[in-house]
C-alpha cells in the first residue's frame, strides 16, 4: 500500500541546521501539499504545488522551501532549523477528479533542540 | 483564512457509547470531510459531504452536512477499542479547493 512516502520518519536537529523531508506518490497525481500538525491546531498548510513546475505558499511559509523535483517527488526543506519547527509533518496528494479527498503519507516527526 | 471549531477537544468513553462531535465555521464551505488519524499515521478518510444537508453513513459512522452549510457532525455508534484516536473535520471551500481542518477530536475508548 504505498500512495504516498515520506522520508525520514523521525529527525532530530539542533538549531540552526538545515534538512530536507522527502516526499513522493505513486498515483500520478498532479498535486502535492505539505502540512504540519501540532497539538491543538489541526493541520495547517506549509507549501503546495498545484502541478509540476508550481509551487505557492500557504497558511504558515516562514522558515521552509520547497521544490516540485518531478510529478511524483515534493521536498520540503528547513534551511536554519528553529525549536518552533518542532512537529509532525505529512505530506499529502488529493484525488484526481475535485473530490478533496486527500491521501496522506505517515509523517515525519521533527524535533528541533 | 477560514477556521473550523471542532469540539470537543477530546472524549473519553466507555466502549459499546456512542459518541458525537460536531465543527462549526463562521463561513460557507462546499465539501465536509471527515477523517481519523490513528497513532503514528498520518490521517485516513471517513467520510466526504458534497451537498448541504447530505446525511451518509459508513458502517458505524455516519456525518451530515448542515443545511447552513456552516457545520457539519459526525457521529460513531456503538465504540469500539480500534475507535481510538484523532477525528478531524475539513471544509472545502470549492470542489478540488485546498481543505481547512479542525483542531481535532481526541477518542478514548475504556474497554
Amino acid at each position: 500500500n504505498a500512495g504516498v512516502t515520506q522520508t525520514p520518519k523521525f529527525q532530530v536537529l539542533k538549531t540552526g541546521q538545515s534538512m530536507t523531508l522527502q516526499c513522493a506518490q505513486d498515483m500520478n497525481h498532479n498535486s502535492m501539499y505539505w502540512y504540519r500538525q501540532d497539538p491543538g491546531m489541526g493541520l495547517r498548510l506549509i507549501y503546495y504545488s498545484a502541478s509540476e513546475g508550481t509551487t505557492d505558499k500557504g497558511e504558515v511559509p516562514n522558515g521552509y522551501n520547497v521544490s516540485r523535483l518531478n510529478k511524483r517527488e515534493f521536498s520540503l526543506r528547513l534551511e536554519s532549523a528553529a525549536p518552533s519547527q518542532t512537529s509532525v509533518y505529512f505530506c499529502a496528494s488529493p484525488r484526481q477528479g475535485n473530490t478533496g479527498e486527500l491521501f496522506f503519507g505517515e509523517g515525519s516527526r521533527l524535533t528541533v533542540l | 483564512g477560514q477556521q473550523l471549531n471542532q469540539s470537543p477537544q477530546s472524549m473519553f468513553i466507555q466502549e459499546g457509547e456512542d459518541v458525537s462531535m460536531n465543527c462549526t465555521s463562521s463561513s460557507i464551505f462546499n465539501t465536509w470531510l471527515w477523517y481519523k488519524q490513528d497513532p503514528g499515521e498520518g490521517p485516513v478518510l471517513l467520510i466526504a459531504l458534497y451537498k448541504a444537508g447530505e446525511l451518509t453513513s459508513n458502517g458505524r459512522l455516519t456525518a451530515q452536512f448542515g443545511i447552513t452549510r456552516k457545520d457539519s457532525f459526525l457521529n460513531i455508534s456503538a465504540s469500539i477499542p480500534s475507535d481510538v484516536g484523532i477525528y478531524f473535520c475539513a471544509g472545502g471551500e470549492t470542489s478540488g479547493s485546498r481543505l481547512t481542518f479542525g483542531e481535532g477530536t481526541q477518542l478514548t475508548v475504556n474497554p
